[in-house]
């Protein structure tokens, strides 16, 4: 089964501030992966999907990079919304898909 | 407009079989690279997929609760249903059935969660 590790399990910043978080898989999933934000009770929402496309609606202040094993979601320049917690997810055509443990974005 | 809503007991045994059902509406399951996955998430822990199926029946299951999981659909009620055989009270959780995109290889839109707390 693939894993995918999260870094940092939490991460502190302010408004304005240009946010990097990362997702590691255990194996290459190509360009499978996907990232969502969740919040406070609510179901995750869709940010990216194929490691770097921005799902529908979504502010082109969030992008995504990355292929293979390495991906990476950044949010230039954080708004007050955007405080959640992250998930990234692969897609494996035999086993199915997982989802990391999450990154919290907190504000400093 | 595509939306999904679980139903189901909101309170079960240990040992006991549950049974979810997702309703959906604003796509066919019958429709190809349409699919529909369950997520769950216990209380303050991460995302964990269950299981999927695909317009064509196809079926997928997480390696780890394969034997403990059946996902059917029935295409005219525009419902998929899960079945988790054994319930414990790890398996206390908010069940989510999620519209996969086959072109995107994610989930685009999600219903809104029904929690399930399995206690004696």
């Amino acid at each position: 089964e693939i894993v995918l590790t999260q870094s940092p399990a939490t991460l502190s910043l302010s408004p304005g501030e240009r946010a990097t978080l990362s997702c590691r898989a255990s194996q290459s999933v190509s360009s499978y992966l996907a990232w969502y934000q969740q919040k406070p009770g609510q179901a995750p929402r869709l940010l990216i999907y194929d490691a770097s496309n921005r799902a529908t609606g979504i502010p082109a202040r969030f992008s995504g990079s990355g292929s293979g094993t390495d991906f990476t979601l950044t949010i230039s320049s954080l708004e007050p919304e955007d405080f959640a917690v992250y998930y990234c997810q692969q897609r494996s055509n035999w086993q199915g898909y997982t989802f990391g443990q999450g990154t919290k974005l907190e504000i400093k | 407009q595509i939306t999904l809503k679980e139903s189901g007991p909101t309170l079960v045994k240990p040992t006991q079989t549950l049974t979810l059902t997702c309703t959906f509406s604003g796509f066919s399951l019958s429709t190809s690279g349409v699919g529909v996955g369950w997520i769950r998430q216990p209380p303050g822990k991460a995302l964990e997929w269950l299981a999927l199926i695909y317009w064509d029946d196809d079926k997928r299951y997480s390696p780890s609760l394969k034997s403990r999981l059946t996902i059917t659909k029935d295409t005219s009620k525009n419902q998929v249903v899960l079945t988790m055989t054994n319930m414990d009270p790890v398996d206390t959780a908010t069940y989510y059935c999620a519209h996969l995109s086959i072109a995107a290889r994610a989930f685009d839109y999600w219903g809104q969660g029904t929690l399930v707390t399995v206690s004696s």
